[in-house]
């Protein structure tokens, strides 16, 4: 029972390169989180699921899209990075929409 | 807006000393309050929750908090800190469509 992971732990990116994160859950949870962690901000949510094939967006969506065709899987897309995206990167899931959460280890991601 | 202040930036105590982690927030209703754990290198992990009920929660590690509702308060404690509870601790409010994060404290411990 491995929880929450995510791929890949840290990437580093030039500016206007794209790229996707991969969450993956082995809960059977039906909600999705991913949210970004910047220095003495806490946690931002930028997109969330509510179950398979349904997206919603959170507080800081813009310059992110999310899929998530699998229940198992929810993958955040960067079109066209920028550094104002170097960030560390968390997934979570939950059984019940915002209840307890299981965190994935992160995504360190730099944008130069 | 809701929202949700943790005042204290980092704090450092003594391994062995009690602690109390401050956190108020901004809410109309009875909110449902969270706290979690991140450990260096780590997701983060949840130590207790509140929802309704005995307003002082047990939780995970030793950990317990107590909803203030006059205060508008959520403050964690413990009554002997170990040193692996060097780590950063994050409180949480959920509000109708979301969960907001304080901006967290960091914990050192002095052994």
């Amino acid at each position: 029972n491995a929880g929450v992971t995510q791929t890949p732990k840290f990437r580093v990116l030039k500016t206007g390169q794209s790229m996707t994160l991969l969450c993956a859950q082995d809960m059977n949870h039906e909600y999705m989180y991913w949210y970004r962690q910047d220095p003495g901000m806490g946690l931002r949510l930028i997109h969330y699921s509510v179950g398979e094939g349904t997206t919603a967006k959170g507080e800081v969506p813009d310059g992110y899209n999310v899929s998530r065709l699998k229940k198992q899987n929810f993958l955040l897309g960067l079109e066209s990075a920028a550094p104002s995206q170097t960030s560390v990167y968390f997934c979570a899931s939950s059984f019940l929409l915002w209840d307890t959460q299981y965190f994935g280890p992160g995504t360190r991601l730099t944008v130069l | 807006a809701q929202s949700v202040t943790q005042p204290d930036i980092h704090i450092t105590v003594s391994e062995g000393a009690s602690l109390e982690l401050r956190c108020n927030y901004s809410y109309g209703a009875t909110p449902y309050l969270f706290w979690y754990v991140q450990s260096p290198g780590q997701g983060l992990q949840l130590l207790l929750k509140y929802f309704s009920g005995d307003t002082l929660v047990q939780g995970i590690k030793g950990f317990e908090a107590e909803f203030k509702r006059s205060q508008s308060s959520f403050n964690l404690r413990k009554p002997s800190v170990h040193w692996s509870d060097a780590a950063e601790y994050f409180c949480a409010v959920y509000s109708y469509d979301k969960v907001i994060f304080g901006p967290g404290t960091s914990l050192s411990v002095i052994p």
